[in-house]
């Protein structure tokens, strides 16, 4: 089917580090693929999408993703975390049937330690 | 203002009672989407709107109900509702069906059916 997985359902990060959010998609075709993050009693925010072209894609608060069709990947990348990036993300991909939605994964929660 | 609205935000009821829950949108958007979220499952799509009485089944539509009948307000409804139905329901919108397109979230709807 066609969808987006998220392998970690959780990583722990110190403040400062760097981090990566894991992301692989399976879809026929070109996919679009985004990345939001909710934070407590919140909706769902965009973070970046990725339309067909460059690889890398920035997004805000100093968030990239890089799409990989040979690993079918779009993982999701921060340089220095800080501590108000704790937050539950997670990635989606445009689907196109009989209209269009996203399908999302099942979240990755980032916890920031001191 | 770029929001999506949803009320009520917190609501308990019993066992085989109706369940009304609304959503609203002040951007003219064409696409509304429900979503429920439960642990481990990420966001499941419930119904599409792409315009004024124009919906669709999503994944797990079983259960549920939509009404739209103005473009900037998309209902969802549960007649008759189930414990498993239990969940924190987002309402979304989108500009039209573009594949690139953002979705815009509310900020949740808790339903505890008891």
């Amino acid at each position: 089917a066609q969808s987006v997985t998220q392998p970690d359902a959780r990583v722990t990060v110190s403040e400062g580090a760097s981090l990566q959010l894991r992301c692989k998609y399976s879809y026929f075709g070109t996919p679009y693929l985004f990345w939001y993050v909710q934070y407590p009693r919140q909706g769902l925010q965009l973070l970046l999408k990725y339309y067909p072209g460059d690889p890398v894609v920035q997004g805000v608060n100093g968030f990239e993703a890089e799409f990989s069709k040979s690993n079918s990947s779009f993982h999701l990348r921060k340089a220095s975390v800080h501590w108000s990036d704790w937050a539950v993300y997670f990635c989606a991909v445009s689907m196109k049937d009989s209209g269009t939605y996203q399908r999302f994964g099942t979240g990755t929660k980032l916890q920031v330690v001191p | 203002d770029m929001k999506v609205t949803q009320m009520p935000r917190y609501l308990i009821k019993r066992m085989g009672e109706n369940v009304l829950l609304e959503c609203g949108q002040d951007m003219s958007h064409e696409t509304m989407y429900w979503y429920r979220q439960d642990p481990g499952l990420g966001l499941q799509l419930i119904y599409i709107s792409y315009d004024v009485d124009s919906n669709s089944e999503g994944d797990i539509p079983k259960g549920y109900r939509v009404s739209r009948k103005k473009r900037e307000h998309f209902s969802l409804i549960l007649d008759s509702a189930k414990t498993n139905q239990t969940s924190v329901y987002f309402c979304a919108s989108s500009l039209s069906q573009g594949r690139g397109n953002t979705l815009y979230f509310g900020e949740g709807s808790r339903l505890i059916v008891v």
